[in-house]
């Protein structure tokens, strides 16, 4: 089946510690982000790559870092910079071609990772 | 900036009644319009995506409309089930743009 996965699903880190969030997509899509989600807002993006080697920051990047070394990946790494990393972490990948038609660039994502920092 | 806004916040509803969900945005400069359901603690799951050149997207009991001049969608559900019960979420991705910009939602319960 394809999909995208994220790991682990619930993640635990000391204040100061990086950590990394893990996102593979074997739909051999082009497109990937990564979303943060807080209680009672939206999703907010942090980063997006749409080709290999190559992302862009989005509106919250502080903090954070990607690598896009393969399409099928796309891992963050939360810094100790990051000053309220505590949050619900969503990946998601797109392409030009869906079930919408040519062009539609229809989002999918993964089950997301909770990320905990005491 | 591309603001998108989703009204009402919450909605409750009995069993079998039609409902609409509303999202607002305030550039109509789009290149496609997506729906999403959330379920809680879980990922986001594609209901309908309406291309910029589409007025209307169907799937099921799902029914979803765009007007670009008016910078507004809304999402018709027909004939509510409790398991529809869930956070309902719109995203727009602006032209010239990978990026997509989501409402907060609305969290939707249908009573049995």
């Amino acid at each position: 089946d394809g999909g995208i996965t994220q790991s682990p699903k619930y993640l635990f880190r000391k204040e100061g510690q990086n950590v990394t969030l893990s996102c593979e997509q074997n739909l051999n899509h082009d497109a990937m982000y990564w979303y943060r989600q807080d209680p009672g807002q939206g999703l907010r993006l942090i980063y997006y790559s749409h080709i290999v080697n190559d992302f862009q920051k989005g509106d919250i990047a502080e903090g954070y870092s990607v690598s896009r070394e393969k399409k099928e990946s796309f891992p963050l790494t939360v810094t100790s910079a990051q000053k309220n990393p505590t949050a619900f972490y969503l990946c998601a990948s797109s392409s030009g071609a869906s079930r919408w038609g040519t062009g539609g660039y229809e989002q999918y994502f993964g089950p997301g990772t909770r990320l905990t920092v005491t | 900036k591309q603001e998108v806004t989703q009204i009402p916040a919450a909605l409750s509803v009995p069993e079998g009644e039609n409902l609409v969900l509303n999202c607002s945005f305030t550039d109509s400069a789009i290149y496609n319009l997506q729906w999403f359901r959330q379920d809680p603690g879980k990922g986001l799951t594609s209901l309908l995506l309406i291309q910029s050149s589409q007025r209307e997207q169907t799937s099921g009991r799902l029914n979803a409309s765009l007007d670009k001049s008016s910078g507004r969608s809304t999402l018709y559900i027909a004939a509510s089930q409790p398991g529809d019960s869930a956070t309902y979420l719109c995203a727009v991705r602006g032209s010239g743009t990978y990026k997509y910009i989501f409402g907060t939602g609305t969290r939707l319960k249908v009573l049995a």
